[in-house]
């Protein structure tokens, strides 16, 4: 079975706050694949980031950064200095065997900065 | 501009009513999807299609039907069917759907509300 846990339901931080918001995932594949999309309140689902399961490489794009650890399942997403125009619903998503058709969402986690 | 364009952005609906969402998209993908958000919950999928004229359902396929006569045109027809139709509904493509790891770009959605 595939599943992706967002524990956190809602977060808020003061504007220029670290952030990390938490993704853990369930999968039997030895190939999958991990995504984070960002929801702001437009409703778009906008793609930030895909890491293959061979690739425990750190990543850091500007003050986004992600920490992709298969020890403990985890993908988590950290926001460097955060920004009002952070505030948006982000989504971990995880793709194993069948291809893109089978990609399994969290429930999300809704990050609100406030000036 | 390339992208995925969904209209209308906002619908009401009768109940007993069909209605149909547009879903069109300029990236040449060959795979294209649609999933339904509910509040406070991830995306489930309703269908997807890898090629023209053929497309499967997905977890949610019940009251709803699509079409996929063309390339770039992927409509959701949400039927009278369908018991709980008021949701956002998000139109996505991606290159392929046949291997595992490929990024699904998102439409800006369409809110559908029964009256």
């Amino acid at each position: 079975a595939q599943k992706v846990t967002q524990a956190q339901t809602e977060i808020s931080v003061v504007e220029k706050e670290d952030v990390t918001l938490d993704c853990v995932y369930e999968t039997r594949d030895t190939t999958y694949y991990l995504f984070w999309y960002k929801q702001p309140p437009s409703g778009e689902l906008v793609f930030l980031i895909r890491r293959n399961s061979f690739d425990e490489q750190n990543e850091i794009s500007g003050r986004y950064s992600w920490n992709f650890q298969k020890s403990t399942s985890s993908f988590n997403f950290t926001i460097t200095a955060s920004q009002v125009v952070d505030s948006a619903v982000y989504f971990c998503a995880l793709s194993g065997r069948g291809g893109a058709n089978n990609l399994f969402f969290g429930t999300g986690t809704r990050l609100t900065v406030i000036p | 501009d390339g992208g995925i364009t969904q209209s209308p952005k906002y619908l009401f609906r009768k109940e007993g009513q069909n209605v149909t969402l547009s879903c069109e998209q300029n990236l040449n993908h060959d795979a294209m999807y649609w999933y339904r958000q509910d509040p406070g919950q991830g995306l489930r999928l309703i269908y997807y299609s890898q090629i023209v004229n053929d497309f499967q359902k997905g977890d949610i396929a019940e009251g709803y039907s699509v079409s996929r006569e063309k390339k770039e045109s992927f409509p959701l027809t949400v039927t009278s069917a369908q018991k709980n139709p008021t949701a956002f509904y998000l139109c996505a493509s991606s290159t392929s759907l046949s291997s595992s790891g490929n990024t699904i770009y998102f439409g800006e959605g369409s809110w559908l509300t029964v009256v």
